[in-house]
């Protein structure tokens, strides 16, 4: 039972905006740790689309955002592309249970 | 480039014993810490614990602890995880993946293509 929580599932059109929440607890997210993000192909290996709550690594299109506010944070896709159909994780450091903790996970379809 | 390769997929029985690895080339790999993730079928990803091929400094995932066996051998720069008796519940894609950041709030930037272990009864 991760301690990160995420939507099972979000949808939109081509060129449209997502968003995915990530709610977590004082002990990991509100604790001040870093957020980050993953998008995931089955079968293939995650890529990390967001570091550090915002930063993009090189690469990374900037149609993808982050932000982090108390105990919650949230990924942004504008511009909803069938390339970006997936599964899309949060990731952070829990203080409590002192491990790394991935959120539950977030299948994107593109309709 | 940075990259992890990991071993090829494999097939056992319950009961019976397992190592698979992890080689990290294109940067100095003892100097990052090495994480192993698992995704078992149909479900999300777990962290089950880290190692810092330097000096082996190795923490499990309280879930993990007890259950599995991290190591890393710094000469082939090569991360190995392995099972001494294998349960069906093992069967999952096993990803390795290096860490960057700050202590404690690493994030995993390279992952390797995965290794499939299908555990049959």
């Amino acid at each position: 039972q991760s301690v990160l929580t995420q939507p099972p599932s979000v949808s939109g059109a081509p060129g449209q905006r997502v968003t995915i929440s990530c709610t977590g607890s004082f002990s990991n997210i509100g604790a001040g740790f870093g957020l980050h993000w993953y998008q995931h192909l089955p079968g293939t290996a995650p890529k990390l689309l967001i570091y550090d709550n915002t930063l993009r690594p090189s690469g990374v299109p900037d149609r993808f955002s982050g932000s982090k506010s108390g105990t919650s944070a949230s990924l942004a896709i504008t511009g909803l592309q069938a390339e970006d159909e997936a599964d899309y994780y949060c990731q952070s450091y829990d203080s409590s249970l002192s491990a790394y903790v991935f959120g539950t996970g977030t299948k994107v379809t593109v309709l | 480039e940075v990259q992890l390769v990991q071993s090829g997929a494999e097939v056992k029985k319950s009961g019976e014993s397992l190592k698979i690895s992890c080689k990290g080339s294109g940067y100095s790999f003892t100097n990052y810490w090495i994480g192993w993730v698992r995704q078992m079928p149909g479900k999300g990803l777990e962290w089950m614990g880290i190692i810092y091929p330097g000096d082996s400094d190795t923490r499990y995932s309280p879930s993990f602890q007890g259950q599995v066996t991290m190591s890393a051998d710094k000469s082939i720069s090569t991360a190995y995880l392995q099972w001494s008796s294998l349960k069906a519940s093992d069967t999952a894609m096993y990803y390795c993946a290096r860490l960057l950041g700050a202590a404690p709030a690493y994030y995993f930037d390279y992952w390797g293509q995965g290794t499939l272990v299908t555990v049959s009864s």
